[in-house]
């Protein structure tokens, strides 16, 4: 019974460099949220999945972030050529099949620092 | 676009005492779901309450209670008996019909006081 999991849980970098963030759903779980939450912020939407394609990437901020989910399971959000900007902690949701009414079951977030 | 506004960024609370935290929202939507979250420090969100627009009737879960009112946009969430492990952050947050994302307000720290 275990829960959504997100690795690393604390990942530093510098500038300019490529990072990749895990996130481990749910088994069973088709549907699957990136969030970034700033300090002093709420959650902001990223990206949502439904099984291995992306249904909405409205929240990508712009083309540093790329996110993949192969096998309808294990997903990946990749940053780019990062920038200090990008400094926060990125939250993983899964839910059992997307929609109001399934719940979403949120990882503890990797906080990523961008020196 | 949908906005959730929270307008008290901290609030603190007596052990065992009823606390209120406030959420305003924006939509033109008529069909609309609203949650509160809370993120201990531990920061895993973990669901408190989930609230159907299309119902009229106040979701209540064990020691939780909302006030919804769809005519103001407003969705309160109360606390009742607060406990220690009730310091948090908490987040409102609104969802359209559909597969669509939350979205939060940017949150009410509350602290509970022994």
């Amino acid at each position: 019974g275990a829960g959504v999991s997100q690795t690393p849980s604390n990942k530093v970098t510098e500038k300019g460099k490529y990072v990749e963030l895990r996130c481990d759903p749910i088994s069973g779980h088709t549907a699957l949220y990136w969030y970034r939450q700033s300090l002093g912020q709420g959650p902001e939407f990223l990206i949502y999945f439904q099984g291995t394609g992306a249904a909405d990437d409205s929240g990508l901020p712009n083309d540093r972030f790329f996110a993949v989910r192969p096998e309808g399971s294990v997903s990946t959000l990749k940053i780019q050529r990062t920038e200090r900007g990008d400094s926060a902690v990125y939250l993983c949701a899964s839910s059992l099949s997307g929609g109001p009414l399934d719940t979403q079951y949120f990882g503890p977030g990797t906080r990523l620092t961008v020196l | 676009a949908q906005t959730v506004t929270q307008s008290q960024p901290e609030m603190s609370v007596q052990e065992a005492e009823t606390v209120t935290l406030s959420c305003t929202y924006d939509t033109s939507e008529n069909n609309y779901y609203l949650f509160w979250y809370k993120q201990p420090p531990s920061r895993q969100m973990i669901l408190v309450i989930r609230q159907e627009a299309y119902k009229q009737q106040n979701a209540t879960e064990n020691r939780f209670s909302v006030n919804f009112q769809k005519a103001a946009k407003s969705f309160s969430l109360k606390i009742s008996d607060s406990q220690l492990g009730d310091t948090a952050m908490y987040f409102c947050a609104f969802m359209k019909e559909g597969n669509t994302p939350l979205v939060f307000g940017k949150g009410t720290r509350l602290s509970v006081i022994a």
